[in-house]
């Protein structure tokens, strides 16, 4: 069974500061995906990662991906206030059927302070 | 295009009671996917439609839930004999189908049972 782990969980960090937040999953997979989630709102997708050494940046926010270490990691630099949220990772898991299921993180939720 | 569009918003229902939520996809895309989220986790993947054929069912899924997609269009989720343990926000999310792209997310139906 695939498990997807983040860490940290929970996060405050000033504004201006640089800071990384991690998922680790447990199975081999081809697709990992980054997704913002704003209180009561629904799923923002970020990045979708698909190969080992994948990079990706937008604005202020860059994912990488390590298929070997099953490992990413998205890197906030310069954090501003509206960056606050909390920030999935989810990994495809391939069902019998050959469904896309997303297993995802627990998130880590992000504040940031001014 | 008016993104994925899940009705209700809220529902308040009393234990035993059923329950059905409707989500419209993005217009041309044919893979339609149920998740469940609870406060503090991350979605919890449920079910998956390419067009109008149900290909993935999670283990989550109890015989109390069923989905359908008749006209490979727009889905409903029902909950027969709802327990304490439905309340959630349930998630509807739709792709194109095409490798390596991204799940277009709901704004969600936040159960509330009683």
């Amino acid at each position: 069974e695939l498990k997807v782990e983040q860490n940290p969980l929970f996060l405050s960090m000033q504004e201006g500061k640089n800071y990384t937040i991690y998922c680790n999953y447990s199975t081999t997979s081809d697709r990992l995906y980054w997704y913002r989630q704003d209180p009561g709102k629904s799923l923002e997708s970020l990045f979708v990662l698909l190969s080992n050494g994948a990079v990706k940046q937008e604005g202020r926010l860059m994912a990488s991906l390590d298929t070997k270490a099953r490992l990413s990691t998205l890197h906030i630099t310069a954090a501003v206030h509206d960056l606050s949220a909390t920030y999935f990772c989810a990994v495809l898991s391939r069902g019998g059927g050959g469904a896309d299921g997303l297993t995802f993180g627990k998130g880590t939720h992000l504040i940031i302070q001014p | 295009d008016t993104g994925v569009s899940q009705d209700p918003r809220h529902k308040i229902t009393k234990r035993g009671q059923n329950v059905t939520f409707r989500c419209d996809p993005i217009s041309e895309h044919n893979r339609l996917y149920w998740y469940r989220q609870t406060l503090g986790q991350g979605p919890e993947f449920l079910t998956y439609f390419q067009n109008e054929a149900q290909l993935e069912k999670s283990r989550l899924l109890s015989d109390r839930f069923s989905a359908e997609r008749p006209k490979g269009s727009f889905s409903t989720l029902e909950i027969q004999r709802t327990e304490q343990g439905d309340s959630a926000m349930y998630l509807c999310a739709s792709s194109l189908g095409r490798e390596n792209e991204k799940l277009f997310f709901g704004s969600g139906t936040q159960l509330s049972v009683l």
